[in-house]
C-alpha cells in the first residue's frame, strides 16, 4: 500500500527559529508529491509540489529519493505560519494525505 | 471566482436520519472527492469520481454513497448515519490535467 507518513502531530518552535516539518513516503514508481497548508478557519490550499522545487512562502520541500523523504523547510519561521501541514502523495487520480502536523510558532 | 462550495456548513443529526452534503464547483473540473478530516487521522478519502457517472470508492467508503450526474456537483450522501461518522468533511475538485486540488470550506458533521 502507498503510504505516507508525518511522524510529528504537534511542532512548536520560537519565531525566527529554523523549521522542519518530516514527510516519509512508501511509493513503488516515481512519486508526484506535495504539501497543502491550512490556516485556521480556512480551507486546505497547495503550498507547493516537488517538481516545480520553488519556494512559496520561504518554504522549500527537496525529494529525497534514497530516504523516501520530502520535508518541508523553513530557515525562519514566522508567526503567521502557524498552522495544519499536509504532506500529499499523488496515486493515479487520487491524492493520500498524511496525519498532518499542527506547527505552532510561538513570538 | 473559481471556487469549490459545500452546504450545509455546520449540521447535527441523529443516528440513522438520512442527509446529503452538497458539493459544487464552477471549474469545469473532471475530478472530484470527499475527504474526512479527524484528529490524529489526517485527511481520509471517501469516494473520488474521475467525471460524470465514473466514481470509485476511496480509503474509508463504508457508510457512504455518492453520485456524479453533472459534471459539477458530487454530493455525500449517508443514509443511516452513525456517531462514528461524527467529523469535518470537505469536497475537493482538480482539472484532469492539473496537479493542484481545490478543496471546499468543509462541512462539521455531529451524529448523535
Amino acid at each position: 500500500a502507498q503510504r505516507v507518513t508525518q511522524p510529528e502531530k504537534l511542532l512548536s518552535v520560537f519565531k525566527g527559529a529554523p523549521v522542519e516539518l518530516k514527510c516519509n513516503y512508501s511509493y513503488s514508481g516515481s512519486p508526484e508529491l506535495f504539501w497543502y497548508v491550512q490556516y485556521s478557519r480556512q480551507r486546505l490550499q497547495l503550498l507547493l509540489r516537488h517538481i516545480s522545487r520553488e519556494s512559496i512562502k520561504g518554504f522549500t520541500a527537496d525529494l529525497n529519493k534514497g530516504e523516501t523523504s520530502f520535508h518541508l523547510k523553513k530557515p525562519f519561521a514566522q508567526e503567521e505560519d502557524s498552522a495544519m501541514y499536509y504532506c500529499a502523495l499523488k496515486e493515479g487520480g487520487k491524492l493520500i494525505f498524511g496525519q498532518g502536523t499542527e506547527l505552532s510558532v510561538k513570538p | 471566482e473559481a471556487q469549490v462550495t459545500q452546504n450545509p456548513r455546520y449540521l447535527i443529526t441523529v443516528t440513522g436520519k438520512k442527509l446529503t452534503v452538497t458539493c459544487s464547483q464552477n471549474m469545469n473540473h473532471e475530478y472530484m472527492s470527499w475527504y474526512r478530516q479527524d484528529p490524529g487521522l489526517g485527511l481520509r478519502q471517501i469516494y473520488y469520481s474521475m467525471n460524470v457517472e465514473v466514481t470509485d470508492k476511496g480509503d474509508v467508503p463504508e457508510g457512504y454513497k455518492v453520485s456524479r450526474k453533472e459534471k459539477r456537483n458530487f454530493p455525500l450522501i449517508l443514509e443511516s448515519p452513525s456517531p462514528n461518522q461524527t467529523s469535518l468533511y470537505f469536497c475537493a475538485s482538480r482539472g484532469t490535467a492539473s496537479y493542484e486540488q481545490y478543496f471546499g470550506p468543509g462541512t462539521r458533521l455531529t451524529v448523535t
